[in-house]
């Protein structure tokens, strides 16, 4: 597609309930970044990946949290047993491929969670 | 410390003006730095680089100080688009795992 591509939107879920949130970056692009932000705060990095390869998960929360991109394309961000605190924007980014050195990423109108 | 700070604002300057702020970081050994733009309810966009010699896009004006660990952004002659959050971003470049860490922002208010 012509950007990166996230869905739903938005969630609403009930607390212990689980989600998954789907990114589908720009056709090409090596490198998939998920991001969560707070309103009135900065993306905070969550997980990482190269092709396939989870590269760096220091950012996920806790082990309710996980990712996957199992082609190397499309990648889904899963939260288990969600609490009210998992509430956020989840922003997904993608590059070309060592973006951190270009600084360019590429990021989706985000899925706005909110638990219930 | 967080490892990416900012003065989070906001700063509302007349149209014309000229403004500028700073950022922080804590890790000695990033190693690329830069701006981005987010405008209200939207996703972040790169604005620009920064460069250790500095380096400028038309009104925009970017430095860096590696001996005091701060990147800065000047906008000269300030417009009504230049109304938008400004995040500075660092590249914590760990064990060869590269992650870019996003301040909180700087929210910037251009007045007629």
């Amino acid at each position: 597609g012509a950007g990166v591509s996230q869905s739903p939107r938005y969630k609403v879920t009930k607390r212990g309930q689980d989600v998954a949130l789907r990114c589908d970056p720009i056709s090409g692009h090596v490198s998939l970044y998920w991001y969560r932000q707070a309103l009135g705060q900065g993306p905070e990095f969550l997980t990482y990946f190269n092709y396939e390869a989870q590269q760096d998960k220091s950012g996920l929360p806790n082990d309710r949290f996980s990712a996957e991109r199992p082609e190397g394309s499309i990648s889904t961000l899963t939260i288990q047993r969600t609490e009210q605190r998992d509430s956020a924007m989840y922003r997904c980014a993608s590059s070309l491929g060592g973006g951190a050195n270009t600084g360019e990423l590429f990021f989706g109108e985000g899925s706005r969670l909110t638990v219930l | 410390r967080k490892e990416v700070e900012q003065d989070p604002g906001p700063f509302n300057v007349p149209e014309g003006a000229t403004v500028a702020f700073n950022c922080t970081y804590s890790n000695s050994a990033s190693q690329s730095f830069f701006w981005y733009r987010q405008d209200c309810r939207k996703e972040p966009k790169l604005l620009m680089s920064v460069y250790s010699s500095g380096n400028e896009d038309g009104r925009f004006t970017a430095q860096l100080n590696r001996a005091s660990q701060y990147i800065s952004l000047l906008i000269r002659d300030s417009k009504l688009s230049d109304s938008a959050t400004y995040l500075c971003v660092v590249n914590a470049y760990n064990f060869g795992n590269e992650k870019l860490t996003f301040g909180t922002g700087t929210r910037l208010t251009i007045i007629p």
